[in-house]
């Protein structure tokens, strides 16, 4: 199993960035997708989440109407789009699985990438 | 209310019992998560949905779920235990989630 995150910058703020997870070793179409991530030094902060199919999708008020999450399952990947970027969204992003089968043996987040570090500043 | 409130830090002995408590409205409704974040590295879920241990995760390991406070105790804690300690749990309807703020475990 592997989740591994790419794209990570030094972005302007007020700028806009495109981070990636590639996907491998399981069924992706079996799992949630997510976005959690972590200023440095600081705890974890749930961001956005996308069901299996893209039917549902939900953020957290800090990022709405700024971040996007996507997915391509044909790909095996996800994407989260940012935009309007300020200092506050430095942090290492991790993209995380979640099963989405009600009949899951395990529920919750069960496997997380490494995470990709998001810096803004000028 | 949809926050999750954690100590900021437990200290015990090795073989030492450490109880991390999360407190929050929320948890009188919805499941807890636990996860288990090491040094450097990404975190790792420990407990599903109140009390159920992945399997990969020693038996040692056991959490609870009450009104609105949720444990997890480590029964006779080791070093390797060293680490910070997050809740989780998603809002009332379900569409946002949440994390604690975090409990720094420390075994020495």
């Amino acid at each position: 199993v592997s989740l591994v995150e790419s794209g990570g910058a030094l972005v302007q703020p007020g700028g806009s960035l495109t981070i990636s997870c590639a996907a491998s070793g399981f069924t992706f179409i079996d799992y949630n997708l997510l976005w959690v991530r972590q200023a440095p030094g600081k705890g974890l902060e749930w961001i956005a989440h996308i069901t299996s199919t893209s039917r549902s999708i939900s953020y957290a008020d800090s990022v709405k109407g700024r971040f996007t999450i996507s997915r391509d399952n044909a790909h095996n990947s996800a994407f989260l789009k940012m935009d309007n970027l300020t200092a506050a969204d430095t942090a290492t992003y991790f993209c995380v699985r979640e099963p989405s089968g009600l009949a899951a043996p395990v529920t919750g987040f069960d496997f997380w990438g490494q995470g990709t570090l998001v810096s803004i500043s000028s | 209310s949809s926050q999750l409130t954690q100590p900021p830090s437990v200290s015990v002995s090795p073989g030492q019992t450490a109880r991390i408590t999360c407190s929050g409205d929320i948890l009188a409704r919805k499941f807890v998560f636990w996860y288990q974040q090491k040094s450097g590295q990404a975190p790792v879920l420990v407990i599903f949905e109140d009390h159920k241990r992945h399997p990969a995760v020693p038996d040692r390991f056991s959490g609870s779920s009450s009104g609105t406070l949720a444990t997890l105790t480590i029964t006779g804690a080791q070093v390797e235990d060293e680490a910070d300690y997050y809740c989780f749990s998603t809002d009332i309807r379900g569409d946002q989630g949440v994390f604690g703020g975090g409990t720094k475990v420390t075994v020495l």
